[in-house]
């Protein structure tokens, strides 16, 4: 696709569960960020790549929370044992040349913890 | 740290009325801004940015933006809203090689 795509679109899960979400950025695009947007809190960064390095991974909320990339591609976030505060929408943006500073986002997941 | 204040949360306006939403920034070196625009059930998309130059800035569909270094403001703009307007709006400051988010403000245009 020509986008950023992200998978599940909507995950309701138990509390104390595990879940993986993914996110497909823009071929060709060497960095990849994952940011969180809950109600009223704006968007909060969480981890960006470069290739399949993490510099910045000052963002996690805990060590509950984790991420990978492969292939200088696809990226997986990991959330352990969920919390209900973790329910929110995970965003994932992708851009080939971050000087220039244009993210091109995917539409999100929506975690709901119960 | 680098990072944005959004002052106001909510932007009610009636159609083809002025509006302003307020964006004002923190930081110690040179700035990159940025303003991201979420309209209904889309993902985010940039709408315009400042890197250096002319510290107006445009984007395609009327919207303008001023960097203001004495006031470290960036302010948007635009002198006649459309219903298709309606969005939440997000400035942004890059920091390193992350972009730092504000909180967003919501433009609800009413006919």
């Amino acid at each position: 696709g020509a986008g950023v795509s992200q998978s599940p679109s909507n995950k309701v899960t138990e509390k104390g569960k595990d879940v993986e979400l993914r996110c497909d950025p823009i071929s060709g695009h060497t960095a990849l960020y994952w940011y969180r947007q809950s109600l009223g809190q704006g968007l909060e960064f969480l981890i960006y790549f470069q290739g399949n390095s993490a510099p910045d991974k000052s963002g996690l909320p805990s060590d509950r929370f984790s991420a990978e990339r492969t292939g200088g591609s696809v990226s997986t976030l990991t959330i352990q044992r969920t919390q209900q505060e973790d329910s929110a929408v995970y965003l994932c943006a992708s851009s080939p040349d971050i000087g220039r500073g244009e993210l091109f986002f995917g539409e999100g997941s929506r975690l709901t913890v119960l | 740290a680098q990072s944005v204040t959004q002052l106001d949360s909510q932007v009610p306006v009636f159609e083809e009325a002025p509006v302003e939403l307020r964006c004002n920034y923190s930081s110690s070196v040179s700035v990159y801004l940025f303003w991201y625009v979420q309209y209904p059930n889309q993902g985010l998309q940039l709408l315009l940015k400042y890197l250096s130059g002319s510290t107006l800035v445009e984007s395609i569909n009327g919207f303008e933006a001023e960097f203001n270094k004495s006031q470290t403001s960036f302010h948007l703009r635009k002198p006649s809203v459309h219903i298709s307007d309606t969005a939440e709006y997000f400035c942004a400051v890059r920091n390193t090689d992350k972009l730092i988010f504000g909180t967003g403000t919501r433009l609800q245009v009413f006919p």
